[in-house]
């Protein structure tokens, strides 16, 4: 079974242009989470997406947003970048939401802003 | 303030030895979490515990709920355990929201 995969794997922005990443879950798993990885933050939760709606959402601003597709794809957008967004963003996937431990992560998307 | 916070930032051991990492917490969890990822991003989950001891392999993950506190302990490492080793809690009433600590580096050296 193939597993969680992500695109692009590494990305270069400009400030104040937008970014969209893209994730492809393990098949038959419907639920989909992002998360910012930066050395001085470490992990953060982004939000949670299940059969199609946001489920969860964590303390970011209104510039990163994201969905999920029927085919259970899901993209984050973000707006307006800013220096503070280069980070590695990380997808995961799980066949329940809320479920932290069965998740199986992407290999993230490596996002530098210049 | 972090709600999460590990010890040590970064281990340096060699081959054969007891490592320990340490977990601090301080809001009310669900759970706690252990997980590995090695360099290129991917993230594997070690542990879930909510009390008690869990052991996998050479692995041993426990946790006080009353001190707030888990510990890590890897017996006889070796260098292919050489990652970052995050610590996360889940947080009830709050649709699941889970905190992260920042890590800890560790290097085993043959």
């Amino acid at each position: 079974k193939a597993g969680v995969t992500q695109t692009p794997r590494y990305l270069i922005k400009t400030r104040g242009q937008q970014v969209t990443l893209s994730c492809s879950p393990i098949s038959g798993h419907r639920s989909v989470s992002w998360y910012q990885q930066t050395p001085g933050q470490g992990l953060q939760f982004l939000f949670e997406y299940f059969s199609e709606t946001q489920r969860n959402k964590g303390n970011f601003p209104g510039r990163f947003s994201g969905r999920q597709f029927s085919n259970s794809r899901s993209e984050m957008n973000v707006s307006t970048l800013e220096l503070g967004d280069s980070a590695l963003y990380l997808c995961a996937s799980s066949l329940v939401p809320g479920i932290f431990d069965t998740q199986y992560f992407g290999p993230g998307t490596r996002l530098t802003v210049l | 303030k972090n709600e999460v916070e590990q010890s040590p930032q970064n281990l340096t051991a060699q081959e054969g030895e007891f490592i320990t990492i340490n977990c601090s917490y301080s809001v009310g969890i669900s759970a706690l979490h252990w997980l590995q990822q090695h360099p290129g991003g991917g993230i594997v989950s070690l542990f879930m515990l909510s009390s008690g001891k869990k052991k996998h392999g050479r692995l041993i993950a426990t946790i006080n709920i009353q001190e707030k506190h888990s510990s890590l302990h890897i017996t006889a490492s070796h260098p292919r355990d050489s990652a970052v080793y995050i610590c996360a809690v889940s947080v009830p009433n709050t649709g699941n929201q889970f905190y992260f600590g920042t890590g800890t580096s560790l290097t085993v050296i043959p």
